[in-house]
């Protein structure tokens, strides 16, 4: 089975510009979760998709925002970008989602805005 | 903030040494997590349990629902086990721990 998938992996940006990263979760995975990582504030949850429904949301301004299509893909999109924006962003994928399901990471998209 | 403790932050081990990292939380979880990543970004799900105890080869978790705190244990430690790692403890979201920097020195 193929594993999770991001893309680009990595992504220069200038403030004031908007991006959108991609997950494509493995087979049968329903259940897609975005993540923020900076050195700053570690890792943060963003928010959960399962089953193109947005099920959960972190505490992130209304600038982030995602979707879940049919065949699970995800996709996020950061518009205004900030220099606070920068991090690396990690999607992973599960079955049920929930906390009680593994999760599965992927590589990572890392975002430097300038 | 401060919803997950997570000791110590950074740990340096002579190879062969039983290592042990804490985790405590405050927040009501259905699930605890505990991740590794590795320099270069990658993360791994190392364990998910909800309660008593799991081994997978070196490695073992256990976690106390009651007192909101979980270990994760490695015996005779390596240096392929130089990494991050950190709890996530999961109820509606996941929370996470600050990590816990392990070197392990031949």
């Amino acid at each position: 089975k193929a594993g999770v998938t991001q893309t680009p992996r990595y992504l220069i940006k200038t403030r004031g510009q908007q991006v959108t990263l991609s997950c494509s979760p493995i087979s049968g995975h329903r259940s897609v979760s975005w993540y923020q990582q900076t050195p700053g504030q570690g890792l943060q949850f963003l928010f959960e998709y399962f089953s193109e429904t947005q099920r959960n949301k972190g505490n992130f301004p209304g600038r982030f925002s995602g979707r879940q299509f049919s065949n699970s893909r995800s996709e996020m999109n950061v518009s205004t970008l900030e220099l606070g924006d920068s991090a690396l962003y990690l999607c992973a994928s599960s079955f049920r989602g929930r906390g009680d399901y593994e999760q599965y990471f992927g590589p990572g998209t890392r975002l430097t805005v300038t | 903030k401060n919803e997950v403790e997570q000791s110590p932050q950074n740990l340096t081990a002579q190879e062969g040494e039983f290592i042990t990292i804490n985790c405590s939380y405050s927040v009501g979880i259905s699930a605890l997590h505990w991740l590794q990543q590795h320099p270069g970004g990658g993360i791994v799900s190392l364990f998910m349990l909800s309660s008593g105890k799991k081994k997978h080869g070196r490695l073992i978790a256990t976690i106390n629902i009651q007192e909101k705190h979980s270990s994760l244990h490695i015996t005779a430690s390596h240096p392929r086990d130089s990494a991050v790692y950190i709890c996530a403890p999961t109820g509606n979201q996941f929370y996470f721990g600050t990590g816990t920097s392990l070197t392990v020195i031949p």
